[in-house]
């Protein structure tokens, strides 16, 4: 079965500094793998994804993501954070054969420090 | 804005009661999910509809029911509610035709509370 791990409960950055939100993954072959961020009191906003070719996957508001086979990770990755990056992050997967739920991780929290 | 809707956006009932929860998918897209976000549980998938029909379930209570209508918006029942119940529900939306690959665009939830 399909699993996704989010080793940081919170991860604290002061503004400007790059941010690395972490997350690792278990799937039979290879998965598709998306980034979501939740702002309080708000949906799920869908950040980048990744479904092949280039590693390096790019997204909205200057995020991006590395898919690292062997290391089975897809870390979500920021040059220089902002103080409205503060929010829940959620890395999900899903295997390609036939029909799989989406599953997500248990979310990583977000804080930019002035 | 994802373009996703769902009302209402808050919801409190007693212990035993049933609730409706609605969703309108975004323009075009025909498929409709289903998912419970609560503090113990995390974001479960429970249900997905394509174009009316009943495509997948995930850990979806017996009592908890859903359909798609013809013209794709969705309702996700709740019945014999329990204190349990109390959680954020989100409908998702994708167009439907290109798989596993697909993004799903959340809705803004339905924060239910069961006293």
């Amino acid at each position: 079965a399909q699993s996704v791990a989010q080793p940081e409960d919170q991860v604290n950055v002061a503004e400007g500094n790059p941010l690395t939100v972490k997350c690792t993954y278990s799937v039979s072959g290879n998965p598709y793998l998306f980034w979501y961020v939740q702002y309080p009191n708000r949906g799920l906003q869908f950040l980048l994804k990744y479904i092949t070719g280039d590693n390096l996957v790019k997204g909205s508001y200057g995020f991006e993501a590395e898919f690292n086979k062997s290391q089975t990770s897809f870390h979500l990755k920021k040059p220089s954070a902002l103080v409205s990056d503060s929010a829940l992050y959620f890395c999900a997967v899903r295997e390609r054969r036939g029909f799989q739920k989406l599953v997500f991780g248990t979310g990583t929290r977000l804080l930019v420090s002035p | 804005d994802s373009g996703v809707t769902q009302t209402p956006k808050h919801l409190i009932t007693a212990t035993g009661q049933r609730v409706t929860l609605r969703c309108s998918p975004r323009s075009g897209d025909l498929s409709v999910y289903w998912y419970q976000q609560s503090l113990d549980q995390g974001l479960q998938f429970l249900i997905q509809y394509y174009n009316g029909e009943e495509r997948a379930k995930g850990n979806i209570l017996e009592r908890f029911s859903a359909q798609q209508f013809p013209d794709l918006h969705s309702e996700l029942n709740l019945s014999s509610l329990e204190l349990g119940d109390s959680a954020l529900y989100f409908c998702a939306s994708s167009p439907g035709l290109a798989g596993g690959q697909e993004t799903q665009y959340f809705g803004p939830g339905t924060r239910l509370l069961v006293l």
